[in-house]
């Protein structure tokens, strides 16, 4: 059973485009949080959910825009993309906010041509 | 905000051999210090943690030390294996779980 699974795996889009990344944790917990790694592997946080309340929100352009239905389930849609949006976005849960484990998923490589 | 520095970032060893990380981080008030493992193609995997009240953690081949009055701490792995080759991320949380990675450390253990 997979414990934070996130679809799609690859994507690829035109600049401009809109385009969502879902997740998905089977492990009951009650945070969420969307990362970034970029091409130097560098890992930054960009949003953070507790039972489905935004509690953190890093300088991420406005055209980032995280929803979560409910608390086992955090999506990432992302409008008018551009060149440097290309990264690989990383779901990952927690039981809690402070100070425990997160899980991450497998990853979504998202290239804009 | 938080600061974690991560060196080496490349890091060769021969097999048997050990293997030591280090971080700095720059907010006293972090508390929680996570290491992940990340295999090619794969998300970041915790392999072992530290909290602010403990100095030393072992799991069988892995250590995690940490000196909070130097706010540094270092992962050690001993008598490394091939399956060891992977991107190591150390991390500190300050405020609850809002994790600042370390810029990663490529280790490569050679047969």
């Amino acid at each position: 059973d997979t414990a934070v699974s996130q679809t799609p795996k690859y994507l690829v889009t035109q600049m401009g485009n809109d385009k969502s990344i879902k997740c998905e944790q089977n492990l009951g917990h009650d945070t969420m949080y969307w990362y970034k790694q970029d091409s130097k592997k560098f890992l930054k946080i960009m949003f953070s959910y507790n039972n489905k309340e935004l509690i953190i929100n890093e300088t991420v352009p406005n055209r980032f825009s995280p929803k979560s239905p409910d608390k086992a389930h955090l999506n990432l849609h992302i409008n008018s993309l551009e060149l440097g949006d290309s990264a690989v976005y990383f779901c990952a849960s927690s039981q809690d906010n402070w100070g425990t484990e997160a899980f991450f998923g497998q990853g979504t490589r998202l290239t804009v041509v | 905000g938080e600061n974690v520095e991560q060196h080496p970032s490349t890091l060769s060893v021969q097999e048997g051999d050990s293997a030591v990380i280090k971080c700095t981080y720059s907010d006293s008030a972090s508390n929680y210090f996570p290491w992940y493992k990340q295999e090619l193609g794969k998300g970041p995997q915790l392999i072992i943690d530290i909290r602010s009240n403990v100095g030393e953690k072992k799991d069988q081949r892995i250590a995690v030390t940490l000196n909070k009055t130097a706010k540094h701490f270092s992962l050690h792995i001993t008598e490394t294996q091939p399956e060891d080759s992977a991107v190591y991320f150390c991390a500190a949380d300050n405020t609850g779980n809002q994790f600042y990675f370390g810029t990663g450390t490529s280790l490569t253990v050679i047969p």
